[in-house]
């Protein structure tokens, strides 16, 4: 059974870089969606943007281009930096894999996600 | 983007009761793009309903998904104390994917 576990400092300051880790245990990174959501009480659920190992990224552009995903398949982990992070980035992120069939992600869904991270940006 | 819009924001109901909530979205969705989450307190949100009407590994009968077009439901058929929750849906026609704010469904 797939599991997700992520880690990452829970403050930072504003204008800094703000990184996260989801360590994957018990499953492929192959033909998966590694994303990241984050929830604030005023945005609920917002999707921040995947990787789809050895294919690529596809990200937000709400986050005009602040976010990076990235993974290392050696250590079974994929990671989150988001730069010049301000309050409104304070959130709970998770890490969660996604699912999908087929080049047009039919039936695409979250069906594993990692704890969740609660970060707070402040000085 | 693809606005979820959820209905009612919140539902207050006994257990035993039949619980339907609504997710209508700002523009026609194939079905196959529509999920819907569980989220309890202090959790993750969990997969319940994905492909507008499958549900995912051991998700009870009880919860049950459907909908076309620009319209979708989930139907909780006879509540459980465990299912008192917020409930999402989300949607992948479109890019960005998008998640609806949420029906709290709390006793009554």
């Amino acid at each position: 059974q797939v599991q997700l576990q992520q880690w990452g400092a829970g403050l930072s300051k504003p204008s800094e870089t703000l990184s996260l880790t989801c360590a994957v245990y018990g499953g492929s990174f192959n033909g998966y969606y590694w994303s990241w959501i984050r929830q604030t009480p005023g945005k609920g659920l917002e999707w921040m943007g995947e990787i789809e190992f050895g294919v690529g990224t596809k990200y937000n552009p709400s986050l005009k281009n602040r976010v990076t995903m990235s993974v290392d398949t050696s250590k079974n982990q994929f990671y989150l930096k988001l730069t010049s992070v301000t309050a409104a980035d304070t959130a709970v992120y998770y890490c969660a894999r996604g699912q999908a069939a087929g080049t047009f992600v039919y039936f695409f869904r979250f069906d594993v996600w990692g704890q969740g991270s609660l970060v707070t940006v402040s000085s | 983007e693809v606005v979820l819009t959820q209905s009612p924001g919140t539902l207050s109901l006994s257990p035993g009761q039949r619980a339907t909530l609504s997710c209508r979205a700002s523009q026609s969705l194939n079905s196959y793009y529509i999920a819907w989450y569980q989220q309890k307190p202090g959790q993750a949100p969990r997969l319940l309903i994905y492909g507008a009407s499958r549900r995912a590994t051991g998700i009870p009968d009880r919860f049950s998904g459907s909908g076309s077009g620009a319209g979708f439901t989930l139907t909780i058929s006879r509540l459980e104390p465990e299912d008192f929750a917020v409930y999402y849906c989300q949607q992948y026609g479109a890019s960005p994917l998008t998640f609806g704010r949420g029906t709290k469904v709390e006793i009554k």
